[in-house]
């Protein structure tokens, strides 16, 4: 069956450290998208990317960074610049950057910085 | 960007339908309305989306109103598993635009 994968589930990091999330879609998605979600509150994107080599901040960028190598991954760093780090990250995807276009959603990194 | 509003919960009995409202007074014409939801520790679920016609699919039904400046979502039978965060969201239609994500609401179901 098609769909996005995100690994690891969950995920400790000491401070100061960079790591990087994984995502991967086998739905043949053009569009991809990182959200973060802290406790009792909505998502929040991160970085998108339209196509391969091509990506653009979102809202909350800082202390981020991705890439997008290939059309089936996008994976997100979190960098040590990330003052707050810890919450659970989303990663989505969808046929294309068009309002009739529904997203489909991983299952989620839960991130905490110890 | 046009924001939705939504009620912070709602309860309902398992089995009986549930309407879910969503106000949208400043949606622009070309906007989408989009549904997910979200069960604890997991990640949102896409259930339906429309521009001005009601919308049906296995999961549940879109109510747009005549002015489209709101929308109800209806489960038609709730069932425990139903119990989640519900979103609505206005999606403009346009290049860049992308899904911006509220609070939801807060759906339980009693047994």
């Amino acid at each position: 069956d098609g769909g996005i994968t995100q690994s690891p589930k969950y995920l400790f990091r000491k401070e100061g450290q960079n790591v990087t999330l994984s995502c991967e879609q086998n739905l043949n998605h053009d569009a991809m998208y990182w959200y973060r979600q802290d406790p009792g509150q909505g998502l929040r994107l991160i970085y998108y990317s339209q196509i391969v080599n091509d990506f653009q901040k979102g809202d909350i960028a800082e202390g981020y960074s991705v890439s997008r190598e290939k059309k089936e991954s996008f994976p997100l760093t979190v960098t040590s610049a990330q003052k707050n780090p810890t919450a659970f990250y989303l990663c989505a995807s969808s046929p294309g950057l068009l309002a009739y276009y529904g997203y489909t959603f991983g299952s989620g990194t839960r991130l905490t910085v110890v | 960007d046009a924001k939705t509003t939504q009620p912070n919960s709602m309860e309902s009995n398992e089995e009986e339908p549930v309407h879910l409202p969503c106000n949208h007074s400043t949606i622009s014409g070309t906007d989408y309305i989009h549904w997910y939801r979200q069960l604890p520790s997991q990640g949102p679920e896409y259930v339906i989306h429309g521009l001005t016609s009601n919308v049906n699919n296995r999961m549940a039904s879109l109510a747009i109103a005549e002015d489209r400046k709101s929308s109800t979502l209806i489960l038609h039978r709730a069932t425990l598993r139903d119990a989640a965060v519900y979103y609505c969201i206005l999606y403009p239609t346009g290049a860049n635009s992308k899904l911006t994500f509220g609070k939801g609401i807060t759906l339980s179901v009693r047994p």
